[in-house]
């Protein structure tokens, strides 16, 4: 079973600052999810990932599939990119493969 | 974008009751879902796969006579959560596939907040 590691797990920052959030899992994977969760539990989905790197926006995600390490970046934080980001790996089996999901960072930038 | 309906997004129902929990894929065919569970301070957790027309796979701890899953179509998927204790109370998530590309995004329900008193 993937063991998925999240840090940090807190993270307080002024509005600006350039966040960087690091997962790392043990075991091969067919993808990677980013995730946003807001207060109320919803999820949206921000990036999936195979390798390389994608941009949207202010965010930025990498993947390192030998080194088992994914990198979620944001540029300009704001106050509204308040939330928690998960990290969640997919099996070998795709889409037929659950999640398996990191714990999570508490994100708070402050105005 | 793809979207995925659950209902409803809070309920609170008496002990040794069941609770009916609704997912629908609306603008694409889901091959699967996939059920999972958060409780306060904790990761979301992998509860059950469910397939069309077949029967669910339940992750090890997960007993399959108290989470019912039912997948009678490409389109729904339902969690019943039978004679739901105190101890049910969590949040419940769905998240579907699409059936044309397997390895694809993941896209989720608004989660159901079940507090069972």
């Amino acid at each position: 079973k993937n063991e998925v590691e999240q840090s940090p797990q807190n993270l307080t920052a002024q509005e600006g600052e350039f966040i960087t959030i690091n997962c790392s899992y043990s075991v091969g994977i067919s993808a990677l999810h980013w995730l946003q969760q807001h207060p109320g539990g919803g999820i949206v989905s921000l990036f999936m990932l195979s390798s390389g790197k994608k941009k949207h926006g202010r965010l930025i995600a990498t993947i390192n599939i030998q080194e088992k390490h994914s990198s979620l970046h944001i540029t300009a934080s704001h106050p509204r990119d308040s939330a928690v980001y998960i990290c969640a790996v997919r099996g070998r089996w795709g889409g037929a493969d659950g999640l398996t999901f990191g714990k999570g960072t508490h994100l708070i930038i402050q105005p | 974008g793809a979207v995925v309906s659950q209902h409803p997004s809070r309920v609170i129902c008496k002990s040794g009751t069941s609770v009916k929990i609704e997912c629908r894929s609306l603008d694409f065919q889901a091959t699967t879902m996939f059920w999972y569970r958060q409780f306060p301070k904790q990761s979301l957790m992998l509860m059950a796969t469910s397939n069309e027309g077949s029967k669910a796979t339940y992750e090890q701890g997960v007993e399959k006579d108290k989470f019912l899953i039912n997948h009678a179509s490409l389109t729904l998927s339902t969690l019943t959560v039978t004679s739901a204790h105190p101890e049910d109370s969590s949040f419940y998530i769905c998240s579907a596939t699409d059936r044309k590309t397997l390895n694809t995004e993941a896209f989720f329900g608004q989660g159901t907040r079940l507090t069972v008193v």
